[in-house]
């Protein structure tokens, strides 16, 4: 198995851009996490999910965020608009109903400009 | 609500001296307990995991962690550090399907 598959490394925008940053978690995993982490506010769950069905959303920062996950190989976190603080490196990470520990993709780095 | 606390922010430290990084979780029911680390510029890494039975659990590169109930700990540890063990290292715990970090803890060794 590949990992967990994020895209794209880095992203680089303009404040007011759309920003999509995708991720394919292991196959078999059913449970999908997505962290922000910065120097300020270290590592930050954003969101998860468990069989594809989003259970808490509470560490979404603002509405401009929002998370999708159509199916169990694939979920997407958007930003828009973007703006300067929200550069961070984004992780998406998987897991077995949380028997296996999490694994992580390598992280997007995000900055907007 | 669940959460975890690290008791260090900052450990400095020579080579093959012994670590202990502290961790405390909150939260009464079933939890599985995990350490993670970070190597600059990389993503995280497991290190070792407890989900039940011996509560000295041993991991890679050396490390391993006891799981103490009563006192909702589970400290990492590791008896000889060396240069390639400098990293960020997370506390973590898993309780219905939410898996929650502490603040981390920079783990710098000096050659």
């Amino acid at each position: 198995d590949a990992g967990v598959i994020q895209s794209p490394r880095h992203e680089v925008t303009e404040m007011g851009q759309e920003v999509t940053l995708r991720c394919k978690p292991i196959s078999g995993h059913n449970s999908l996490f997505w962290y922000r982490q910065t120097m300020m506010r270290g590592l930050e769950l954003l969101i998860y999910f468990n069989n594809n069905v989003p259970i808490d959303d509470s560490g979404m920062p603002e509405d401009r965020f929002s998370a999708k996950m159509p199916n169990a190989s694939f979920s997407t976190l958007k930003i828009q608009p973007s703006e300067p603080r929200d550069s961070a490196v984004y992780f998406c990470a998987s897991s077995f109903s949380g028997t296996t520990g999490a694994f992580f993709g390598q992280g997007t780095r995000l900055t907007v400009v | 609500a669940q959460s975890v606390s690290q008791h260090n922010h900052h450990v400095i430290l020579s080579e093959a001296a012994s670590l202990e990084l502290g961790c405390n979780y909150s939260y009464g029911g079933t939890v599985n307990l995990f350490w993670y680390v970070q190597y600059p510029g990389q993503h995280l890494q497991l290190l070792l995991k407890y989900f039940s039975g011996d509560p000295l659990v041993k991991g890679i590169k050396g490390f391993e962690a006891e799981f103490i109930k009563s006192k909702f700990s589970f400290n990492l540890r590791k008896p000889s550090v060396q240069w390639s063990d400098t990293a960020e290292y997370f506390c973590a715990v898993i309780s219905d399907y939410k898996l929650s970090f502490g603040a981390g803890t920079t783990v710098t060794v000096r050659a």
